[in-house]
């Protein structure tokens, strides 16, 4: 299993770009998760979902869209980058209320 | 809401030593559970331990062993026969558990930053 696969590992955007951040799943888990991890500070929640076609906000959602057609795929949408959006980027994935594993993250400037 | 509060933002120990990483935690709910992270300069966030608030027994993996004191809202995680592999940020979380068992989010603290020197 190769486990939380995220692509890219690094990308700078200009102000006003868009872009996808894609994860993908092989663990069959129906939870997904996107969190962000800013300089100094723990994670935050950006988006979740609980299966294929059911996704919801979390503590940090402005800025952001999600969609989730498959059970593996969980991709993350930019719109508008700014430079608050500058962060590091996780998708997770879990079966219900087991432990959640993380993907290897995306690095996201944005200048 | 929940908050996690790691009190020590760095920390050093020596190879082959024990050391203790703090955690406190606010919430009102009875069912939950908590965990470390442990995140190497490579960024991934690896899994350390998991204690579920209703075991009264202390989770323990292999070097790695916590102390939950559910009234006074601790989780404090002890390495023992600390390894260079072992400096990382480690991170406290806090999940809580709804009815019926749907979970949606973990709420981190801060980090502390564990050096392990030579």
């Amino acid at each position: 299993n190769a486990g939380v696969t995220q692509t890219p590992k690094f990308r700078i955007l200009k102000i006003g770009q868009s872009m996808t951040l894609q994860c993908t799943q092989d663990m069959n888990h129906n939870y997904m998760y996107w969190y962000r991890q800013d300089p100094g500070m723990g994670l935050k929640l950006i988006y979740y979902s609980v299966g294929a076609g059911i996704t919801d906000k979390g503590e940090v959602p402005n800025g952001y869209n999600v969609s989730r057609s498959t059970t593996e795929d969980f991709p993350l949408r930019l719109e508008l980058a700014a430079p608050s959006q500058t962060s590091v980027y996780f998708c997770a994935s879990s079966y219900r209320t087991d432990t959640q594993y993380f993907g290897p993250g995306t690095r996201l400037t944005v200048l | 809401a929940q908050t996690v509060t790691q009190s020590q933002p760095e920390m050093s120990v020596q190879e082959a030593e024990t050391v203790t990483l703090s955690c406190t935690y606010d919430t009102s709910e009875n069912n939950y559970y908590l965990f470390w992270y442990k995140q190497p300069p490579s960024r991934q966030m690896i899994l350390v331990i998991r204690q579920e608030a209703y075991k009264q027994q202390n989770a323990t993996e292999n070097r790695f062993s916590v102390n939950f004191q559910k009234a006074a809202k601790s989780f404090s995680l002890k390495i023992s026969d600390s390894q260079l592999g072992d400096t990382a940020m480690y991170f406290c979380a806090f999940m809580k558990l709804y009815r019926g068992g749907s979970n949606y989010k973990l709420t981190f603290g801060k980090g502390t930053l564990l050096t392990v020197n030579p």
